[in-house]
């Protein structure tokens, strides 16, 4: 079965520093989705990789796949304590035959302080 | 706000009762997909549905616990004899056929 593992495991930071986050699959990721979850809460959608070195962006935060697609990264550029919460990596390892059943890291919890 | 809506958001209940979940996904989304968090791990994948159709079930969905989505639309989790072990987060999501999930804001169970 598929395994990812996140690093770090948590992270504290000043307000306006950049920080990454990082996502490492056990196997070929064939999708990879990045979420934040604040403490008790669902899980808020963020961003979607596929290809090989695809790389999105949304307000400060980037997502990139590597070449070999099998590690991610999150960096968040200038943190604000908006910021600050849960951030999983979840995968889609099956090439289509899963349903879209995902499979998530242990998660990376981000503390930004003001 | 995701749609994706479930109730209660907060359960307490005591070893050996049985509780009822239930999760509305976004309309027009055909999966439904109930995962389990525990505190401090990512959500495990605990079953799936296409339509009203149950498609696959975890290993981590054992006899004490049954879900259903009549005629496709919401979906129900019951489990049944409650044990402490069950006390978790539990997230419901829905997609299209997109591979794309969005997330409820989940039920959190304790079991005294």
């Amino acid at each position: 079965s598929q395994e990812l593992e996140q690093s770090p495991q948590s992270l504290i930071v000043q307000e306006g520093k950049n920080l990454t986050i990082n996502c490492t699959s056990s196997k070929t990721l064939y999708g990879l989705y990045w979420y934040k979850q604040k403490y008790g809460e669902g899980l808020i959608f963020l961003m979607m990789l596929q290809k090989g070195g695809e790389e999105k962006s949304h307000e400060k935060i980037t997502a990139k796949l590597d070449e070999k697609k099998q590690q991610s990264s999150l960096h968040i550029t200038a943190s604000q304590p908006s910021h600050a919460g849960i951030y999983l990596c979840g995968a889609d390892g099956a090439g289509g035959t899963s349903y879209g059943k995902l499979t998530f890291g242990q998660g990376t919890i981000l503390t930004v302080h003001p | 706000d995701t749609g994706v809506s479930q109730d209660p958001r907060h359960k307490i209940t005591k070893r050996g009762q049985n509780v009822t979940f239930r999760c509305d996904p976004i309309s027009e989304h055909n999966r439904l997909y109930w995962y389990r968090q525990t505190l401090g791990q990512g959500p495990e994948f605990l079953t799936y549905f296409q339509n009203e159709a149950q498609l696959e079930k975890s290993r981590l969905l054992s006899d004490r616990f049954s879900a259903e989505r009549p005629k496709g639309s919401f979906s129900t989790l019951e489990i049944q004899r409650t044990e402490q072990g069950d006390s978790a987060m539990y997230l419901c999501a829905s997609s299209q056929r997109g591979p794309a999930q969005y997330f409820g804001p989940g039920t959190r169970l304790l079991v005294l």
